[in-house]
């Protein structure tokens, strides 16, 4: 399995407190994704980033920021939660989708926002 | 806009008999990615396949990719139950930074 964790593994908030949810990696990949998952969604990508200090927007980024201050981390935060972003979020690595590389996933964390 | 539909949405197999489902994108891509994933837990990589024509088999499936039609199958010979799971195709953007665009998704449950 590649080396990726997630934490927390699972969380219940309350709407309108920040929550960060946290993806570390063993593999020294540079890519780095957050996902969402929903009932009838599939998952959705919410950030990305392709490098240290480097990240761009998905296709549901309202509401989310990230950070990636070093290749093992990268931190997804909602400064306000919702009760929209209760979901099960995933992280996954890659070395690179244009070279044709695998992208493997976490273990999920799963936010409830009340 | 890269849209990657999957159908059918759920597939009820019986045990013992083959079955094909089907993931088709709307914009040109030569690389596509399978997964599976099971109940409560993450996605585990099936099959990537990154070119026309490609064709990838691990035990009892085995997945194309027709690049010309946006098209990709996945075909399963002889169900049996341990392949019950939810099913995803995505599609690599092109781009500098690529990445995934993934369909919903399709639940197969096998019954005897």
């Amino acid at each position: 399995d590649a080396g990726i964790t997630q934490s927390p593994r699972h969380k219940v908030t309350e709407t309108g407190t920040p929550v960060t949810l946290r993806c570390h990696q063993t593999e020294n990949h540079r890519y780095m994704y957050w996902y969402r998952q929903d009932p009838g969604h599939g998952l959705r990508l919410i950030h990305y980033s392709y490098g240290v200090k480097d990240t761009d927007k998905g296709e549901v980024s309202d509401g989310y920021s990230v950070s990636r201050s070093k290749t093992e981390d990268f931190l997804l935060t909602l400064e306000s939660a919702t009760s929209s972003q209760t979901s099960v979020y995933f992280c996954a690595i890659s070395e690179s989708i244009n070279r044709g590389a695998e992208q493997f996933f976490g273990p999920g964390t799963r936010l409830t926002v009340l | 806009e890269l849209k990657v539909e999957q159908n059918p949405l759920f597939l009820s197999m019986q045990e013992g008999k083959n079955y094909t489902i089907y993931c088709n994108y709307s914009t040109t891509s030569d690389r596509l990615y399978w997964y599976r994933q099971d109940p409560g837990k993450s996605l585990e990589s099936l099959f990537v396949l990154l070119s026309n024509g490609a064709v990838k088999q691990e035990g009892r499936l085995m997945a194309s990719l027709d690049t010309k039609a946006r098209l990709s199958t996945l075909h399963i010979t002889a169900a049996v139950h341990d392949l019950s799971a939810t099913y995803f195709c995505a599609v690599a953007n092109t781009g500098a930074n690529s990445k995934l665009t993934f369909g919903k998704g399709i639940t197969l449950s096998v019954r005897p």
